[in-house]
């Protein structure tokens, strides 16, 4: 079945420093996601991605669909202590369910 | 309104007990999703209705576990006999099909399911 491999599993940085996470996958998507979720809450969606070669920012986040519509980054930019938590990457074929990652856990050191 | 709603928001349970999750989905969304997420990793896709009609069940959702949503309201999330490797937490999400060019699946909080 359709699999995303997304890296790093885990970072442990300083506040203030720059955040770079990415996501590919064996199958094609016309769509890629990225979401945070918090503990003991539901994922929220960060930035939607619809063309690939797509950059689209929300913020101080900045992600990319890939050219080849396998593979997609999330950037944040000047860390801040509330960018602590679980960030998914998402891709969605058809019109039904998403595939997700399996996370990039983001720790900030104050 | 105030997003998807799930209820219980925890439940343990011993083995071999049934179990039933509920979903309120956002008022005006057609399509309700559910998902299951185990420590450590991303949501699973389980299944997904459209209105009333459940749509596509994934090979996760074995025959112990069965979802409705008999009004295309709230749904229900039944898992019979559980087993111990049931336990994670079962995510709801919904959204709406019509308009925009890309209608976000919105998710609840979860129900955390302990098998003991």
């Amino acid at each position: 079945g359709q699999q995303l491999n997304q890296s790093p599993q885990s970072m442990f940085i300083q506040e203030g420093e720059d955040v770079s996470m990415n996501c590919t996958s064996s199958s094609i998507f016309n769509t890629w996601l990225w979401y945070k979720q918090d503990p003991g809450e539901g994922p929220v969606l960060l930035i939607a991605l619809y063309k690939a070669g797509e950059l689209t920012s929300n913020g101080r986040l900045t992600a990319q669909f890939g050219i080849t519509r396998k593979d997609s980054f999330l950037n944040i930019s000047a860390s801040i202590p509330s960018d602590v938590g679980i960030y998914f990457c998402a891709g969605q074929g058809g019109a039904s369910k998403i595939i997700f990652g399996s996370g990039t856990r983001l720790s900030i050191r104050p | 309104d105030t997003g998807v709603s799930q209820d219980p928001r925890h439940k343990i349970t011993k083995r071999g007990q049934n179990v039933t999750f509920r979903c309120d989905p956002i008022s005006e969304h057609n399509r309700l999703y559910w998902y299951r997420q185990t420590l450590g990793q991303g949501p699973e896709f389980l299944t997904y209705f459209q209105n009333e009609a459940q749509l596509e069940k994934s090979r996760l959702l074995s025959d112990r576990f069965s979802a409705e949503r008999p009004k295309g309201s709230f749904s229900t999330l039944e898992i019979q006999r559980t087993e111990q490797g049931d336990s994670a937490m079962y995510l709801c999400a919904s959204r709406k099909t019509a308009g925009g060019l890309y209608n976000e699946q919105f998710f609840g909080p979860g129900t955390r399911l302990t098998v003991l």
